[in-house]
């Protein structure tokens, strides 16, 4: 069974500009996740979407956002970056909703923002 | 809000039990207790999860304290592999919080 993905896995990107990242979940996972990994802040969770509706969200800006297709990809998007967006951007699958279930991580997106 | 305390660092023997301990004193009752790790440049890794009761798979234990206020994790044969960043992590109101983690040193 082929294991979460995730695309592109580096990006460097200018201030001001958006970006957009990319999960493919585990065949038969409905829930993916997203958490932001910083040196400083360690692991921070962004947002969980199941069922194309997201569930729960972290304490970050607006300008930080996702969508959950229907065959349960997930993209996560960032707008007007800022230098302190550059991070590992990690996410991660479950069958059900995480709270209560295994969740598996895919390596991450490393974006550096100059 | 929910929140974890763990060491910041532990070191053990190869071959040797470890106990990776973890408080979580305003866990609410129905918030289960997931343990990961992370070894250097890769995704967290599932290691266990629990509610109330101790729970027990192929990687290891989980011992939950009857107030369910502190947990510990317990990898009962420490090897080089088992070296990485051990992570407590609760839900906390509607998102999941990782606090810091124990970093693992596996002495040979």
């Amino acid at each position: 069974k082929a294991g979460v993905t995730q695309t592109p896995r580096y990006l460097i990107k200018t201030r001001g500009q958006q970006v957009t990242l990319s999960c493919s979940p585990i065949s038969g996972h409905r829930s993916v996740s997203w958490y932001q990994q910083t040196p400083g802040q360690g692991l921070q969770f962004l947002f969980e979407y199941f069922s194309e509706t997201q569930r729960n969200k972290g304490n970050f800006p607006g300008r930080f956002s996702g969508r959950q297709f229907s065959n349960s990809r997930s993209e996560m998007n960032v707008s007007t970056l800022e230098l302190g967006d550059s991070a590992l951007y990690l996410c991660a699958s479950s069958i059900g909703l995480a709270g209560a279930r295994e969740q598996f991580f895919g390596p991450g997106t490393r974006l550096t923002v100059l | 809000d929910a929140k974890t305390t763990q060491p910041n660092s532990m070191e053990s023997n190869e071959e040797e039990p470890v106990h990776l301990p973890c408080n979580h004193s305003t866990i609410s009752g129905t918030d289960y207790i997931h343990w990961y790790r992370q070894l250097p440049s890769q995704g967290p890794e599932y290691v266990i999860h629990g509610l109330t009761s101790n729970v027990n798979n192929r990687m290891a234990s989980l011992a939950i304290a009857e107030d369910r206020k502190s947990s510990t994790l317990i990898l009962h044969r420490a090897t080089l592999r088992d070296a990485a960043v051990y992570y407590c992590i609760l839900r906390d109101g509607n998102q999941f919080y990782f606090g810091t983690g124990t970093s693992l040193t596996v002495i040979p």
